[in-house]
């Protein structure tokens, strides 16, 4: 049982440069989620989808943009790389967006933009 | 706005020793859960617990426990007789009602190491 894959695990970008993070979950999830882990800071929510074909903007959603064309792709775009993007990006996912369930975390993704 | 503080960025027990990590949130709705996630050195997010408003009751999960209390807006975890292993990163975080959308709000992190 994979869960849920990240990739890449880590990459370093140069700023300027495109970058698009990829998360895929196999457990028929229908809310996804992006959070950004910044030391100091905790998990900070990027954007969310609560079911394929809808996406909406967390906390900091300056910068990037996803796209929820299924039920198991949820990928990340950065336009335009900036050094402050340099985090640690976790996927997430649940079984529907209510309140009473976790949510599963992928294994993270280190960016650093240079 | 949802919004959790935990004020302790790190701590550092010897082997055996009893912690507490504090976790005080804020929120205007009535109906919410609360959580807590372990991350070890190897970085991924481990659920721990999960707690609804409607639930006071303390648990305890082997060596470790949690206290909700509403009165205080805390819930706080212990662990008992703390383990090398014990070592990492915790994150409690709070899942409220109304338009969120099952989005969680986290803590800032507690780092906990326990030496041996």
């Amino acid at each position: 049982i994979a869960g849920i894959t990240q990739a890449p695990t880590s990459q370093i970008l140069a700023a300027g440069r495109r970058m698009t993070l990829r998360c895929t979950q196999d457990m028929r999830h229908n809310a996804m989620y992006w959070y950004r882990q910044d030391l100091g800071l905790g998990l900070r929510l990027i954007h969310y989808s609560n079911t394929a074909g809808t996406t909406g903007k967390g906390e900091v959603p300056d910068g990037y943009s996803v796209s929820r064309a299924n039920t198991d792709d949820f990928p990340l775009t950065l336009a335009s790389a900036v050094p402050s993007q340099t985090s640690v990006y976790f996927c997430a996912s649940k079984p529907s967006s209510r309140m009473n369930t976790e949510a599963f975390f992928g294994q993270g993704t280190r960016l650093t933009v240079v | 706005a949802q919004k959790v503080t935990q004020a302790q960025t790190e701590i550092s027990v010897v082997e055996k020793e009893d912690v507490t990590l504090d976790c005080v949130y804020e929120t205007r709705d009535t109906t919410y859960y609360l959580f807590w996630y372990k991350q070890p050195p190897s970085g991924e997010l481990v659920f721990l617990i999960r707690r609804n408003s409607f639930d006071e009751q303390n648990e305890i999960s082997g060596r470790y426990s949690w206290n909700f209390q509403k009165s205080t807006s805390s819930f706080n975890f212990t662990i008992t007789a703390s383990q090398v292993v014990d070592s990492a990163v915790y994150f409690c975080a709070l899942l409220a009602g109304g338009t969120s959308y099952g989005k969680l709000t986290f803590g800032q992190g507690t780092i906990l190491t326990v030496h041996p």
